[in-house]
């Protein structure tokens, strides 16, 4: 399975500003997700990355507070725009490859994002 | 309804106990199934697939029923190192590749 970076790993943030968590990975994948994981509850997908074209937002996430960018095959960003308090979770990168039915997906360790 | 229902526990078990998980998922067209871990503040990470046949890996046994859309989790001889969050989860037959994530199952192992 690919091993992915994911930074900050962290941070506290004032209402209103944006924040960018990148995502690097150590070989190419052909898939990578952002997800979004609220205190105490599961994984919500906010988006596919797509390399060289716009994400593919899920419903309830929109690109001008969620922009993503996907300049190549190993490497993603998302931009949580004009935060606020609602804001506050865990923030995750996925990747996997499509060798085949039941390849493995990876996860980034996380940026967990609080705001003020 | 949501697409991957799982019971939220927490499961309370001593060392030893075998303990079994379930899980439902919506979406008949559903094509890949997985179990995934997930430890206090950490990401998840996957602790097995499902397959039609079934499938063991050690102490964890893995069951897939199509015709229900049920899946579940076996553990048998429970440590205290196996106390986590296990995450149901299921992959669609379209092209997207999204995993769809249940809600998770808290495991708590006591000595």
């Amino acid at each position: 399975s690919a091993v992915i970076s994911q930074k900050p790993s962290r941070d506290i943030c004032q209402r209103g500003t944006s924040l960018t968590i990148q995502c690097q990975v150590d070989s190419q994948v052909t898939m990578m997700f952002w997800y979004r994981q609220q205190p105490g509850q599961s994984l919500t997908l906010i988006a596919t990355a797509n390399q060289g074209s716009e994400a593919t937002y899920e419903s309830g996430f929109v690109i001008d507070k969620f922009p993503i960018s996907r300049p190549n095959l190993t490497f993603s960003t998302l931009t949580v725009s004009n935060m606020s308090p609602e804001d506050s979770s865990i923030y995750l990168c996925s990747a996997t490859g499509t060798g085949g039915r039941n390849y493995g997906y990876t996860f980034g360790s996380g940026t967990r994002l609080t705001v003020v | 309804r949501k697409e991957v229902e799982q019971d939220p526990g927490p499961f309370n078990v001593p060392e030893g106990a075998t303990v079994a998980f379930n899980c439902t998922y919506s979406n008949s067209a559903s094509q890949s199934f997985f179990w995934y871990r997930q430890d206090c503040r950490k990401e998840p990470k996957l602790l097995m697939s499902v397959y039609s046949s079934g499938n063991e890996d050690g102490r964890f046994t893995a069951q897939l029923n199509r015709a229900s859309q049920y899946i579940s989790l076996l553990i048998r001889d429970s440590k205290l190192s196996d106390s986590a969050t296990y995450l149901c989860v299921v992959r669609g037959k379209d092209s997207s590749y999204k995993l769809i994530f249940g809600s998770g199952t808290r495991l708590l192992v006591r000595p």
